[in-house]
């Protein structure tokens, strides 16, 4: 199916462990980005790519790592995970600056 | 720096009523403006965005308008039913001088549609 696909949906994890978000998308945006979304914080840029190798830090970077070997993928690596790290993870694309996002469904991320 | 400021939730109506979320932005430079719906347990989704001043997005019944003189962007529909029951996030994008285009999102406002 074409879109923009984040696995795994929900996930729990413990303090101190490492964990990776995945999101793919079909369309081969140029464009991709993740967004934590808390509860009195709304959503905030964590990190962002303007294409493949090209990736630059948002608002909220630290803790976090991503890639982007692939257009089409960005993973997103919570390296040693904190309980400040509970959130729900977007990942978004865009094919052009200014066109808007589309964004996936989520990933509910528990660190206990 | 840019902000967007959204009235505080949550919004009750009845179906049929008519629906204003008020949205205003302060901006370097010249933004373009975007609303956002995200349905219960669901990413956002684009309603509409207008990219310069006096410019009308519209979709799914929803308008808004890009008033660069009082710098705003209300979102409005005529008639709500119980399904656009959501939350709405108003946002802008200003480039920078990386290139980038920095999307500033509002705190969203709820809005719950009664039968």
């Amino acid at each position: 199916d074409a879109g923009i696909t984040q696995s795994p949906r929900y996930k729990i994890t413990e303090t101190g462990r490492q964990v990776t978000l995945m999101c793919h998308q079909t369309w081969s945006h140029s464009y991709m980005f993740w967004y934590r979304q808390d509860l009195g914080h709304g959503l905030r840029l964590i990190y962002y790519s303007a294409a493949a190798d090209i990736t630059d830090k948002g608002e909220v970077p630290d803790g976090y790592v991503v890639s982007r070997s692939k257009t089409e993928n960005f993973p997103l690596t919570l390296e040693s995970a904190t309980r400040s790290q509970t959130s729900v993870y977007f990942c978004a694309s865009s094919e052009r600056i200014g066109w808007g996002y589309t964004f996936g469904s989520g990933t509910r991320l528990t660190v206990v | 720096g840019n902000s967007v400021t959204q009235m505080e939730g949550p919004v009750t109506l009845s179906e049929e009523a008519f629906l204003t979320i008020n949205c205003t932005y302060t901006a370097t430079g010249y933004p373009s403006l975007f609303w956002y719906v995200q349905y219960p347990g669901e990413g956002l989704q684009l309603l509409l965005k207008a990219t310069k001043a006096d410019d009308k997005g519209s979709n799914k019944g929803f308008e808004a308008t890009y008033r660069k003189e009082t710098t705003s962007f209300h979102l409005e529909k005529g008639s709500v039913q119980v399904s656009d029951s959501a939350v709405y996030f108003c946002a802008l994008s200003v480039g920078n001088s990386g290139g980038y285009q920095k999307v500033t999102f509002g705190t969203g406002t709820k809005l719950q549609v009664i039968p």
